[in-house]
């Protein structure tokens, strides 16, 4: 692993089932985040985390939960999708101790809820 | 409300020089990046500014007047790898970012 790992790469999936994106780290970076990116608008970030056992809420909270049970890994769930969530998600990562705090993004899960 | 504005696509021809607007209205300011995004992938870090001037880094300059709420993304030697979205971000007073919409670029031959 080099980076950010994201799983899976895309999925299609019903609505009202659960469904997990997986977010591998191995930069050791303190910092984890999630965002979606949807045609038309910038970047939205959905949940947070500073450090490992921490979690904050982002701009676009609603329908997902994070975890930080370590320092590498941060999955996002949806509990519930429905198809206002079909979006291509993006893990991200930070060392927010640093002057510039650079976000490094995983290639990112594109999300179909039909 | 915090707005980050940027074109929403630009056009230019390989071997030339283009310019990237954004303008950013924002509660407070602690930096502004500008990342590159090809189609389907993952955006790059590109540039940081947080002091007003042009920091150049190869073929690309950015520029940051804090005064105006304004940055811009200089791209020289255009070449047709330079074809992507150009993001612009800044961090607020609470150190979260914000981002723009993006810059498609499309390089001509």
């Amino acid at each position: 692993i080099a980076g950010i790992t994201q799983a899976p790469t895309s999925q299609i999936l019903a609505a009202g089932r659960r469904m997990t994106l997986r977010c591998t780290q191995d930069m050791r970076h303190n910092a984890m985040y999630w965002y979606r990116q949807d045609l038309g608008l910038g970047l939205r970030l959905i949940h947070y985390s500073n450090t490992a056992g921490t979690t904050g809420k982002g701009e676009v909270p609603d329908g997902y939960s994070v975890s930080r049970a370590n320092t590498d890994d941060f999955p996002l769930t949806l509990a519930s999708a429905v198809p206002s969530q079909t979006s291509v998600y993006f893990c991200a990562s930070s060392d927010s101790r640093s002057g510039a705090n650079v976000l490094t993004f995983g290639a990112g899960s594109r999300l179909t809820v039909l | 409300g915090q707005n980050i504005d940027q074109p929403t696509e630009m056009t230019a021809t390989e071997g030339a020089i283009v310019q990237i607007n954004c303008t950013y209205q924002t509660s407070g300011f602690n930096g502004l990046f500008w990342y590159q995004q090809h189609a389907g992938e993952a955006p790059t870090f590109l540039s940081y500014n947080v002091l007003d001037g042009l920091e150049e880094k190869g073929r690309f300059s950015s520029f940051l007047s804090r005064s105006k709420g304004y940055s811009y993304l200089l791209l020289k030697e255009l070449q047709m790898k330079d074809s992507a979205s150009y993001l612009c971000a800044v961090r607020d007073s609470n150190y979260q970012l914000i981002w723009g919409a993006g810059t498609k670029l499309i390089i001509k031959p």
